[in-house]
Parts: C-alpha cells; sequence; structure tokens
C-alpha cells in the first residue's frame, strides 16, 4: 500500500518565488527521502532527512520532517524555471527489509 | 559515465507480443530493482534482486520474469503483453538491500506502449 502522500499534486508559481510541496506518511519510518522527476526522464536523489533529525539544508533546498504529525516538507527558495520537475517523497518502513515507497509527487512548473 | 543504463528507451508493440528489457548498473551497487510508473506518475516496486538473488516479487503478474546474470545487470522480459501493461519501467539500484539509508539511483526508463 502506499506510505507517502504528497501535497498539492501540482503547483504553478513564478520565478524567484518559493515553492514548498508536503509529504504525510503512515507508519513509523527510519529515514525519508525526496527526489526530483524531470520530465521523460529518471528520479534523482536530492536530500535524505533522518528519523531524529528536523530540518535539513542543501542548497537552496529545505528539508524539515515532523515525525509526530508523519509529514515532511520541502521548501525551494528562489526558484528557477529549471526547478519544474515532479518531486517525490519517499520512507522505508521500520522493521521491514523493504525498498523505498514513493508517493505520487508534485508537479512543480516554475513560470518564467 | 552513466551509472543505470536501461535499453530500450521506447517500445510499441502489439497485444500477445513477448519483449525484453536490459538494465546495467556500473556503481558496483549490490541491489538492482525494478519499479514501475503508471500515468498518474504512481511509482510501484516490482522487483528487488541483491547480489543476483530474488529478494522482493511485489505481487507482480508471473508474465513478468526478471533475470539477474550477474550483481550489475537486471533484465526484465514480458510475456504475453496485455494494454494494461503500458507504462514506465524504470531500472534502479542501490549500495545495499532495504531502505534505511540507501539512496536509490534510477535509470532513464523504458516507455513501453502496447497496442
Amino acid at each position: 500500500s502506499q506510505q507517502g502522500e504528497e501535497d498539492p499534486q501540482a503547483l504553478s508559481i513564478q520565478e524567484g518565488e518559493n515553492a514548498t510541496m508536503n509529504c504525510s506518511y503512515k507508519t513509523s519510518i527510519n529515514n525519508l527521502q525526496w527526489y526530483r522527476q524531470n520530465s521523460g526522464r529518471g528520479l534523482v536523489h536530492l536530500i535524505l532527512i533522518r528519523s531524529n533529525e528536523r530540518e535539513k539544508h542543501s542548497g537552496r533546498l529545505r528539508v524539515t520532517l515532523d515525525t509526530s504529525k508523519k509529514s515532511s516538507s520541502l521548501l525551494i527558495t528562489a526558484s528557477r524555471a529549471a526547478d519544474t520537475a515532479s518531486y517525490f517523497c519517499a520512507t522505508d518502513v521500520i522493521g521491514r527489509n523493504t525498498p523505498l515507497v514513493f508517493g505520487k509527487g508534485t508537479r512543480l512548473s516554475v513560470i518564467a | 559515465d552513466t551509472a543505470v543504463s536501461q535499453t530500450p528507451k521506447y517500445l510499441v508493440t502489439q497485444m500477445g507480443n513477448d519483449k525484453s528489457i536490459k538494465c546495467e548498473q556500473n556503481l558496483g551497487h549490490d541491489t538492482m530493482y525494478w519499479y514501475k510508473q503508471d500515468s498518474k506518475k504512481f511509482l510501484k516496486i516490482m522487483f528487488s534482486y541483491n547480489n543476483k538473488e530474488l529478494i522482493i516479487n511485489e505481487t507482480v503478474p508471473n508474465r513478468f520474469s526478471p533475470k539477474s546474470p550477474d550483481k550489475a545487470h537486471l533484465n526484465l522480459h514480458i510475456n504475453s503483453l496485455e494494454l494494461g501493461d503500458s507504462a514506465v519501467y524504470f531500472c534502479a539500484s542501490s549500495r545495499a538491500a532495504g531502505s534505511f539509508g540507501n539512496t536509490i539511483y534510477f535509470g532513464e526508463g523504458s516507455w513501453l506502449t502496447v497496442v
């Protein structure tokens, strides 16, 4: 069954604005990862946040994790047209030796 | 150098045919996967292999048969193709099995269209 679910499904912003995407999940996790998929391409890993971390930064990306609410957010600051892509959260499941489970993604459009 | 490469990228075939997708990774990873992405972008695990051994088979019809001749290769053969098999199939790899701390590296995808 699906573990992570992103919100919103689609987001359209102007270049220079910040974009925030949210992910909710159902079971306890060891870590949560965000991936990006450009149109017609494979997924690319962006950032991993562990369950004992609350916030992590990488360049213009900021990820937060709230394990009490079972949710995470991905913030992209000062967005660029090149950030246009689908963004997926992926989670593991504590106690299970299974691959990452992906959500359906948020499609971000950054308009120049 | 492409880390995870899969061929073909596009495949259009008729119902009932048999087709294969090949995948190779040059990252030295122990674990490889096949994921299926449907038209709504939902990405679902199909199979996972660790050191050539099948470790995950997620209720995939037995028309789908993965084969791993060595840990750098994982091919997917599909028999008797159906319209519902139309999707994008992603090969991927990771350093180890399981998901704890593992980053997954994806290929560029194989677009399968069954007509």
